[in-house]
């Protein structure tokens, strides 16, 4: 499968919890988005990567969530503290500089459940 | 920034039908414009897109248009199927803008029944 992977795909934790996130992007695919979405809403944008470099953050990324990339390949998203607002799916995208309109490919996503 | 309105939020139509979901944005800058469908326990999938120098773009069943003075943009299936039963995002982004956030609606779920 060359699509985009994400791990776990489900998290239950308790609040107060760390928990961590993983993606796989694309292979080759330079570029790497994390969104989150909640219940009957659309996909909220929270950070993209250029290969290694952090270049965006979205205002809904506060202090207790950090996204690394460090050889520019997968990704992880951290959120420490956990709190009852974060239950939500938080989906992993990727894309290409060199691909028509820098489409971009979805994961599955990881669904978190806060306690 | 951009701000995406989306309509309806559910939509029911015969196995056949047509179904048009519509969607309007804020940012004039904004000149790419793509429709995900997003099946259960999946992430977003391209359908079809649209850059803001076409007024339309058809892909078999399917056909999105672009009312740049209006700012609105609509999504067109025909000959809807089972297998079309999905929520549908729209989005809007600025490309070539160093900036790379796609702004999403908040989703119209389809349910074609047979």
């Amino acid at each position: 499968d060359t699509g985009v992977s994400q791990d776990p795909r489900h998290k239950i934790t308790k609040r107060g919890q760390n928990v961590t996130f993983r993606c796989d992007p694309i292979s080759e695919h330079n570029r790497l988005y994390w969104y989150r979405q909640t219940l009957g809403q659309g996909p909220e944008f929270l950070t993209y990567f250029q290969n290694e470099a952090q270049l965006e953050k979205s205002r809904l990324l506060s202090d207790r969530f950090s996204a690394e990339r460090p050889k520019g390949s997968f990704s992880t998203l951290e959120i420490q503290r956990t709190e009852q607002g974060d239950s939500a799916m938080y989906l992993c995208a990727s894309s290409s500089r060199d691909y028509p309109d820098n489409e971009q490919f979805f994961g599955p996503g990881t669904r978190l459940t806060v306690l | 920034g951009e701000n995406v309105e989306q309509h309806p939020s559910t939509l029911s139509v015969q196995e056949g039908d047509s179904a048009v979901i519509k969607c309007t944005y804020s940012d004039s800058a904004s000149n790419y414009f793509p429709w995900y469908k997003q099946e259960l326990g999946k992430g977003p999938q391209l359908i079809i897109d649209i850059r803001s120098n076409v007024g339309e773009k058809k892909d078999q069943r399917i056909a999105v248009t672009l009312n740049k003075t209006a700012k609105h943009f609509s999504l067109h299936i025909t000959e809807t199927q089972p297998e079309d039963s999905a929520v549908y995002f729209c989005a809007a982004h600025l490309l070539n803008s160093g900036y790379s956030t796609l702004t999403f609606g908040k989703g119209t779920m389809l349910l074609v029944s047979p």
